[in-house]
């Protein structure tokens, strides 16, 4: 049972747009910033958003991400094929003194 | 270029301990705010954040594997141990190692992860 909790899965046709949610609790989303997480299968996660909203070098802006209280979203417009992955959300929880991340989200591309 | 590089045993047994050693470059260790965690995926399951070393050397632990798991450094070989004992089949994951400054939330970088099976 993951501390975030995220959709298992959802899905779009290309060039639409799909919305990750993902909820927390007061001492960890409600209290740090938010990161997101793309993962093929059989490899590593690899970052995809920081601090809520910012995107490292190289991610397209059509990866965007936002924080509301004791929630956080990832949005993805413009879905291509590609975009097929896990997206896992994460941060910090300062009551556990621990890292903590979503269950993971199965994006499909229609 | 930083690079964070996983090794250790395949196959263990359960009830044994497993040893997993995090190779660093790029960076160093005793770099003031910079740390690593252990991060580990059973197969087809989500990620579970395991332990962390900070640049001070403090250290910290998921609280339902603390009695069976601790996390050391050795920041002249720029390694990153973490030691699991009494392992069990639910064990059985890749595990990666990733560096994170001491004050943020977030991984900007991953090792390639090692499978590690639990299994007599």
């Amino acid at each position: 049972q993951s501390v975030l909790t995220q959709p298992p899965s959802v899905s779009a046709a290309p060039g639409q747009k799909v919305t990750i949610s993902c909820s927390g609790g007061r001492y960890n989303i409600g209290n740090h910033y938010v990161a997101w997480y793309q993962q093929f299968p059989g490899t590593a996660p690899k970052l995809l958003m920081y601090g809520n909203d910012k995107r490292p070098s190289g991610v397209p802006d059509r990866f965007s991400g936002s924080k509301f209280g004791t929630s956080a979203t990832l949005d993805i417009t413009g879905l291509q094929p590609g975009d097929e992955a896990d997206y896992y959300c994460g941060t910090w929880d300062s009551s556990l003194s621990a890292g903590v991340f979503g269950g993971g989200t199965k994006v499909t591309v229609l | 270029q930083v690079t964070l590089k996983e090794s250790g045993p395949v196959l263990v047994k359960p009830t044994e301990t497993l040893t997993l050693t995090c190779t660093v470059s790029g960076f160093s260790l005793s770099n003031a705010r910079m740390g690593v965690s252990w991060i580990r995926q059973p197969p087809g399951k989500a990620l579970e954040w395991l332990a962390h070393i900070f640049s001070t050397d403090e250290k910290s632990s998921n609280r339902s594997l603390r009695s069976r798991l601790s996390i050391s450094r050795d920041t002249s070989r720029g390694q990153v141990v973490l030691t699991l004992a009494y392992l069990d089949p639910m064990d059985t994951g890749t595990y990666y190692c990733a560096r994170k400054m001491d004050t943020d939330a977030f991984y900007p970088d991953w090792g390639q992860g090692t499978l590690v099976v639990v299994s007599s």
